[in-house]
């Protein structure tokens, strides 16, 4: 059984381009969360989807993020117009059911996004 | 959920037995003490967590007070690759509120 995929493990890009990162949660798995890092910094909470729904994007920037996880497919984090603050680890991380039911969460290794 | 308390670094030699204290002074009776630590680099790995009993797997044991205001994972033959940034969350298993917040966690360094 596969664990939590992303990729690509490293993006690189210049100001003003986008940025896709992919997650693959692990079989079985319909709740997808993702969070970021800063250098040196903690791990923050930006959105939690469930198969096609959004369910909270409390911690995502209200501008240029967005994120789906469609019926079919990876999960997408989508940054547009990236800037030189967006560099950082992109984490994903699966579960079976949410964590509200008691269930843990499986992270992938993250992407690291570089804006030159 | 309930705010914990870490130190922010540790050391321990290889080999030894690892004591990551945590205080949780305010949780309440359905929040459950997880653990999870963050190896340079990598993703965030679940340790253990539970309730009031405390536990053990192949990882590590958890011991929690019988008050339940703070808590204790023991790595009980620390390596090398076991540091890492350790954090000690507490969380209901009824929160409809579904995200897991992570704090500063406490850095533990192996040393040979």
């Amino acid at each position: 059984n596969a664990g939590v995929m992303q990729n690509p493990r490293h993006l690189v890009r210049r100001r003003g381009q986008e940025a896709r990162l992919r997650c693959s949660p692990m079989k079985g798995h319909s709740h997808v969360y993702w969070y970021r890092q800063l250098p040196e910094e903690g791990l923050k909470f930006m959105v939690y989807l469930q198969k096609e729904n959004i369910i909270d994007e409390s911690g995502m920037p209200k501008e240029r993020f967005s994120a789906e996880f469609p019926k079919e497919g990876p999960s997408i984090l989508r940054i547009q117009q990236v800037v030189r603050g967006d560099s950082a680890a992109y984490f994903c991380a699966s579960s079976p059911r949410g964590t509200g039911n008691n269930e843990k969460l499986f992270f992938g290794s993250g992407t690291q996004l570089s804006v030159l | 959920d309930a705010k914990t308390t870490q130190p922010p670094s540790m050391d321990c030699a290889e080999g030894r037995a690892a004591n990551l204290p945590c205080n949780h002074s305010t949780i309440s009776g359905n929040e459950y003490v997880y653990w999870y630590r963050q190896i340079h680099s990598q993703g965030p790995q679940y340790i253990i967590h539970g309730l009031k009993n405390n536990e053990t797997n192949e990882m590590a044991s958890l011991i929690i007070t019988e008050d339940r205001k703070s808590s204790t994972l023991i790595l009980p033959h620390a390596t090398l690759r076991d540091t890492a940034v350790y954090y000690c969350i507490v969380r209901s298993g009824m929160n409809r509120d579904d995200k897991i917040i992570f704090g500063k966690g406490t850095r533990l360094h192996i040393l040979p």
